[in-house]
């Protein structure tokens, strides 16, 4: 069975602060990756996602991601966090099943931004 | 192209009631999949819909439900409330549900139940 961590619950970071948010995965086989973000109240907006080739993949608003498949861990990164980041982020695997996408989450991080 | 859309954005219900929500996909996907999301459980699928058809289900009771429209259009369908079923559920939509596709989510609809 698949599952994704984000062993980080939350984790604060000052303005201009580079980040970078942990997640690892279990999957028999190459897996679809993505990270999502959820602002408070609202649904999930995709960042970015890994299907293959270059391991380095870029996002929007900044974020980039790195495929390590000898870690099983696809972390996300961004240089300088702007306020406007404070959200949630979430890792998601996708593998088929029968055909069609088995989505599993992991529980999140919540990134906090101070001034 | 409109996004998703979901309706009622807010829901206040009372225990032993039923709810029915709805999710307009993006034009052209035919792929609906449901989670319901809690401080406690996270984000969990509740079931995918494709071309009027149930094609994948999480671990639920069957108290919840679902359907989809011709238009691809879904409900999700929960009978008989408990106060653990209070969650924001969200609904997302993809072209034909493959592994590739990206899911595009809907703001969610916030149900307490009382």
């Amino acid at each position: 069975a698949q599952s994704v961590t984000q062993p980080d619950i939350h984790i604060t970071v000052s303005e201009g602060a580079s980040l970078e948010l942990r997640c690892n995965y279990s999957y028999g086989a190459t897996p679809y990756l993505f990270w999502y973000v959820q602002s408070p109240g609202q649904g999930l907006q995709l960042l970015l996602k890994y299907f293959s080739g270059d391991t380095l993949v870029q996002g929007i608003k900044g974020f980039e991601a790195e495929f390590k498949r000898s870690q099983s861990s696809f972390n996300l990164r961004k240089p300088s966090v702007h306020w406007s980041d404070a959200a949630e982020y979430f890792c998601a695997v996708v593998s088929r099943s029968g055909g069609y996408q088995k989505v599993t989450f992991g529980t999140g991080t919540k990134l906090q931004v101070i001034p | 192209k409109a996004g998703v859309t979901q309706t009622p954005r807010y829901l206040i219900k009372t225990r032993g009631q039923q709810v029915t929500l709805s999710c307009s996909p993006i034009s052209g996907h035919r792929s609906v999949s449901w989670y319901q999301q809690t401080p406690g459980q996270g984000l969990q699928f509740l079931f995918e819909y494709f071309s009027e058809t149930q094609r994948n289900k999480g671990n639920f009771p069957g108290r919840f439900s679902g359907r989809q429209f011709s238009n691809s259009r879904s409900e999700m369908n929960v009978s008989t409330l408990e106060l653990g079923d209070s969650a924001l559920y969200l609904c997302a939509s993809s072209r034909d549900g493959q592994g590739q596709e990206t899911q595009y989510f809907g703001p969610g609809t916030r149900l307490l139940v009382l």
